[in-house]
């Protein structure tokens, strides 16, 4: 069974830059939309983006540059880096991935979330 | 960028009595690409629909999706006490992938 597990700091302080990785355990690296959501407190669920296996990447614009989404075949994992965190930024950042059962680009499978706050 | 209005904001419904909840797209959505999801409270989302009507792995029959263009439903038949969660529509047939606001399911 697959699963996703988020790791990386809690706290993060403003205009510094949030870095958060996904570790894939029970399959590796391959044809999958490797996929990042966040979600504010108090609010609904905003896509980030995402990194196809191949490296391909694809960005929800609202984030203005600041994101980039990468995979790692060796280490089966993917990362999150998002630059010049403000307050706006605290969210709880789910980690995500289509599954074979399901269809491309339907996120099957969810980490459990981590939660990041931006504050001095 | 594809809009996602979830209605209504809050269902309020009784054990065994069913639930009808609304997702409206500002354009029409590939039906290959819609799907909903269920967020339990403390929980990640859990895909339930995908391609708008068919059922994720383990996901009990009483959960039904339909629609197409730029009107979806999620009707879950028999309300039950576990289904208390709020439930999201998602579309990724754009190259931006959007979620509706989120439905909130409520259980009398």
């Amino acid at each position: 069974q697959v699963q996703l597990q988020e790791s990386g700091p809690g706290l993060v302080k403003p205009s510094e830059t949030l870095s958060l990785t996904c570790t894939v355990s029970g399959g590796s690296i391959s044809s999958y939309y490797y996929t990042w959501i966040r979600e504010p407190p108090g609010k609904g669920l905003q896509w980030i983006g995402y990194a196809y296996y191949t490296g391909t990447t694809n960005y929800n614009p609202s984030l203005k540059g600041r994101v980039t989404i990468s995979v790692d075949k060796s280490k089966n994992h993917f990362s999150l880096t998002l630059t010049s965190v403000t307050a706006a930024d605290t969210a709880v950042y789910y980690c995500a991935r289509d599954s074979a059962a399901a269809a491309p680009r339907v996120l099957g499978y969810w980490g459990r979330g981590t939660l990041v706050a931006v504050s001095s | 960028d594809i809009v996602l209005t979830q209605s209504p904001g809050t269902l309020s419904v009784s054990p065994g009595e069913r639930a009808t909840l609304s997702c409206r797209a500002s354009q029409s959505v590939g039906s290959y690409y819609f799907a909903w999801y269920q967020q339990r409270p403390g929980q990640a989302p859990r895909l339930l629909i995908y391609g708008t009507s068919n059922r994720a792995t383990g996901i009990p029959d009483r959960f039904s999706g339909s629609g197409s263009g730029t009107d979806f439903t999620l009707t879950i038949s028999r309300l039950e006490p576990e289904d208390s969660a709020v439930y999201y529509c998602q579309q990724s047939g754009d190259s931006l992938w959007t979620f509706g606001q989120g439905t909130k399911v409520e259980i009398k």
